[in-house]
């Protein structure tokens, strides 16, 4: 059984970073992960993705320019860092693990709340 | 990027109901989009994918069907635990994209 293990929940100031860890068991490191968030009483907006093979993130073009994300194979750890912070990205941020051939999102992380608070 | 629009917005409906919830696309995808149901306070769960394909222990009273602009989820007779919301998601192009969801509602 995959089981994705999120870091605890953060309050953050405004101007500033946080990062969010996602690790991976009971099942290989070979899949690609993604990153989705949910602004309280909102949909599912997606924030981008690592392959742990195949190296290169993408990120949607609205976090582009304040998201790194990254994954490291010895620890099957994807790990998202979101600069800049507004009052805005006060969300819950959801890892999740896509299929080998398509990238449905088929193992998701329990979930971590970002608060972006002054 | 590839809008998803999602109908209706809300819904109520009465356990045994049969249930539909649309999906247009703003471009052709072919089949390639996913449905997952989000239960209050849970993360998301993979329902069906490549349109009409089930996943792994989800029960048969979902389906899925349509190709290229225009998708429909189904179930076929409503239970309690189906309440909470549901989104689509398009496969086919970065950003991947999620419809604006549809919240289901128990009578």
């Amino acid at each position: 059984q995959v089981l994705l293990e999120q870091t605890g929940a953060a309050v953050k100031r405004p101007g500033s970073s946080v990062k969010v860890s996602c690790k991976t068991s009971g099942g290989t490191f070979t899949h690609a992960i993604s990153w989705v968030r949910q602004v309280p009483g909102q949909g599912l907006e997606w924030v981008g993705g690592v392959h742990p093979l195949f190296g290169t993130p993408r990120y949607a073009p609205k976090f582009q320019d304040r998201v790194t994300i990254t994954a490291d194979e010895t620890t099957a750890t994807a790990t998202m860092e979101l600069n800049s912070l507004t009052l805005t990205d006060t969300a819950v941020y959801y890892c999740a693990r896509e299929g080998w051939e398509l990238p449905i999102l088929e193992n998701w992380g329990q979930g971590t709340l970002v608060t972006v608070s002054s | 990027d590839i809008q998803l629009t999602q109908s209706p917005s809300f819904l109520s409906a009465s356990i045994g109901d049969r249930v539909t919830i649309t999906c247009r696309a703003s471009q052709g995808i072919a089949n390639y989009l996913a449905w997952y149901h989000q239960a209050p306070g849970k993360a998301p769960n993979l329902l069906i994918y490549t349109a009409s394909t089930l996943q792994r222990g989800v029960p048969s009273r979902f389906s899925g069907s349509g190709s290229g602009t225009e998708f429909t989820l189904t179930i076929s007779s409503l239970q309690p635990e189906d309440f909470g919301t549901y989104y689509c998601q398009q496969l086919d192009g970065y950003p991947r994209t999620f419809g604006q969801g549809t919240k289901l509602q128990i009578k």
